[in-house]
């Protein structure tokens, strides 16, 4: 069964810094595209980024314009883990923010950040 | 970039069919979109109904069915129960970027 924990959810000031984490359950991450998305208090979904498998293609990230520059997506393997490196945040950054494997579709229960002074 | 289109709100009777569409403004939409359906409730992570244009999850009831119509992504709910009240989001894959659609509330009413 596919398990996906996420964690490192806070409190954070504008500018700061948070890092976090998604460990992964009953597949091998390195296998799959693994997403991040968020969804701010109240509105939509927003695709944040992707890490690629492994194949077909050799692993890469991507980002989505409003975050591309200030956050990072990397992986554990050794872990199992996937990870959510978010810098100079800024308000608009407060959210859920879930992993997610695509495709099938396995969210996380998601874990709650907030930039706030 | 891309903006994918979805119906605000929606009501649909007990029993009753309703299909839900979802469009880009990049043009017609193709499987080459991988469409993707999810429901949420109230409080609770996203749940993925159909992923790939029509293709199910375990956990999803035969009464949803997704398809292509007329140059749109459709979510079909046919024989609607109390449950299915709840949001549901389209998503499209765009050359390595993914777009959410605004979502459409669905009331069972």
């Amino acid at each position: 069964e596919v398990q996906l924990v996420e964690s490192g959810g806070g409190l954070v000031q504008p500018g700061g810094s948070l890092r976090l984490s998604c460990v992964a359950s009953g597949f091998s991450l390195s296998n799959y595209h693994m997403d991040w998305v968020r969804q701010a208090p109240g509105k939509g979904l927003e695709w944040v980024g992707r890490a690629t498998g492994d194949t077909p293609d050799r692993y890469t990230t991507l980002y989505a314009a409003s975050v591309r520059g200030r956050f990072t997506i990397s992986r554990d393997d050794s872990k199992n883990s996937l990870y959510l490196q978010m810098n100079s945040l800024k308000t608009e950054d407060t959210a859920v923010y879930y992993c997610v494997k695509l495709p099938p579709g396995d969210w996380g229960q998601g874990t709650l950040v907030t930039v706030s002074s | 970039q891309a903006v994918v289109t979805q119906e605000p709100s929606l009501t649909v009777p007990p029993g009753g069919t309703v299909t839900l569409t979802c469009g880009s403004t990049t043009g017609a939409v193709t499987s080459g979109h991988y469409p993707y359906w999810f429901q949420q409730k109230p409080g609770q992570a996203p749940k993925t109904l159909v992923y790939d244009t029509n293709n199910k999850q375990s956990w999803t009831p035969a009464r949803f069915s997704g398809s292509l119509l007329g140059g749109k992504a459709a979510l079909t709910l046919s024989g609607a129960q109390a449950e299915d009240e709840a949001d549901y989001y389209c998503m499209f894959y765009y050359n390595g970027v993914l777009v959410f659609g605004g979502g459409t509330k669905l009331t069972v009413l």
